[in-house]
This record gives structure tokens, C-alpha cells and sequence, in this order.
């Protein structure tokens, strides 16, 4: 089974602090996503990855950076967490397209509340 | 531009059959998706359809697409209140790896 694991279930954090999320999946994948899930607006793409040290911005990138150092590990970083960063951040991975049916396996979610 | 749309709520009652639908916009998708996320919990993969089928049967569930009118709909027969979560509908794009998510159906299965 795919497992993804992310660091902490629940984060609470003052405005202005710098945080970190961490992603691990341990079935190889290439690919790794982060997403927020805001209520009445789904699954938004904040950056993804499709190998080591290779990143690209997805719909909502701003006030976020990540780093991907080891393949198995993604990382998503608040370089000055603000309110309206509060939400539900999930993480993904999956296979590269070509050799699969593209489906992306999620972690459990982090709820992060910034205050 | 890419964009998957669902209703944001459905209330059954259990026993009876639920029906979620959902509309995309790229008909070069290859696969669709159905992910079921109860609370407080991550995503996880209910099914998915090959965009060259009309149809995918998986025990209580039935996927029907109609690429025709980018129609995509789960059927979940005897609903039961095990099945409340929301679910989301997901396409594939062409290039690259990335899908995109509709905002999600609320199912409430009432007993």
C-alpha cells in the first residue's frame, strides 16, 4: 500500500513565523503536490514537483515556497504565515504520467491555524 | 481554461441509491476520478474511468461518462451511512501530471 505521511495532523502558529510542512511518501513516485482545501472551494494547487530539485507553481503559489532535496520528501514552507493561511494543507504523490493511470495518493492532511 | 464543477451537497436516505454528478471542461483528459474524503482525513481513490469507456462497475459503485456532454457521475447503490464524506470528481490533464479537482460533494446519508 502507498503510504504519505505528513508531519503533524494539527500546527497552530502566530503571524509572522516561519513554518514548515513535511511531506514523505514510500512508494517511489515522482510526482508530489501540495494542495489547500478551503470549504466551498476544493482542492487548490499550491506547488508540485516532478523530481528532485525540480519544482513548479501551481494556482496558488504566492506566500508559499517548497523544497524537494530527497525524493521521497516534499516540503512546504511559510516564509511569514498570515491568517488567510489558515486551512487544510494536503500533500500527494503519484507516478509520472507516462507509465500510470496518474492517480495521486494524499496524506492525511495538516490543519494549520495561524493567529 | 480547466475547471471541474459539482453540486456542493446531497441528502439521502440510507438505503436508497445516491447519484453525484460532476462537469468537466478538457475532453483530452485520459482518466477521471472519483476520491472520497471523510472527516478530518486525507483523500483516498474510490474508482476511476478510462476516457475511452462509458461505463465502470466496482461492487456499490457505477461510473458513467458521457465525454460527449463532459458528463461524469457515481452512482452509490444502498446508500449507507458509512458512505457520508465528500466526494471528489477529478480530471487528468494532457500534459504533464496534474489533475484538477472539483470542489466536492457534501453527501449526508440520513438513517
Amino acid at each position: 500500500d502507498v503510504k504519505v505521511t505528513q508531519s503533524s495532523r494539527y500546527l497552530v502558529k502566530r503571524t509572522g513565523e516561519k513554518v514548515f510542512l513535511e511531506c514523505v511518501q514510500d512508494m517511489d513516485h515522482e510526482n508530489m503536490f501540495w494542495y489547500r482545501q478551503d470549504p466551498g472551494l476544493g482542492l487548490r494547487l499550491i506547488y508540485f514537483s516532478y523530481d528532485v530539485k525540480m519544482k513548479e507553481k501551481g494556482d496558488i503559489p504566492e506566500g508559499y515556497s517548497v523544497s524537494r532535496e530527497k525524493k521521497e520528501r516534499f516540503s512546504l514552507i511559510l516564509e511569514s504565515a498570515s491568517t488567510n493561511q489558515t486551512s487544510m494543507y494536503l500533500c500527494a504523490s503519484s507516478f509520472s504520467a507516462g507509465g500510470s493511470r496518474g492517480e495521486q495518493y494524499f496524506g492525511p492532511g495538516t490543519r494549520l491555524t495561524v493567529t | 481554461g480547466e475547471d471541474v464543477e459539482q453540486s456542493l451537497f446531497l441528502s439521502v436516505r440510507e438505503g436508497d441509491s445516491s447519484v453525484i454528478n460532476c462537469t468537466y471542461t478538457d475532453s483530452s483528459s485520459t482518466y477521471l476520478y472519483w476520491y472520497k474524503q471523510e472527516p478530518g482525513a486525507g483523500l483516498q481513490l474510490l474508482t476511476y474511468i478510462f476516457s475511452n469507456m462509458d461505463m465502470k462497475q466496482d461492487q456499490r459503485l457505477t461510473v458513467l461518462l458521457n465525454k460527449k456532454d463532459k458528463h461524469l457521475s457515481l452512482r452509490i447503490a444502498d446508500t449507507q451511512t458509512g458512505d457520508s464524506a465528500i466526494y471528489f470528481c477529478a480530471e487528468s490533464m494532457e500534459y504533464g501530471n496534474k489533475l484538477v479537482f472539483g470542489a466536492g460533494t457534501i453527501l449526508r446519508v440520513k438513517s
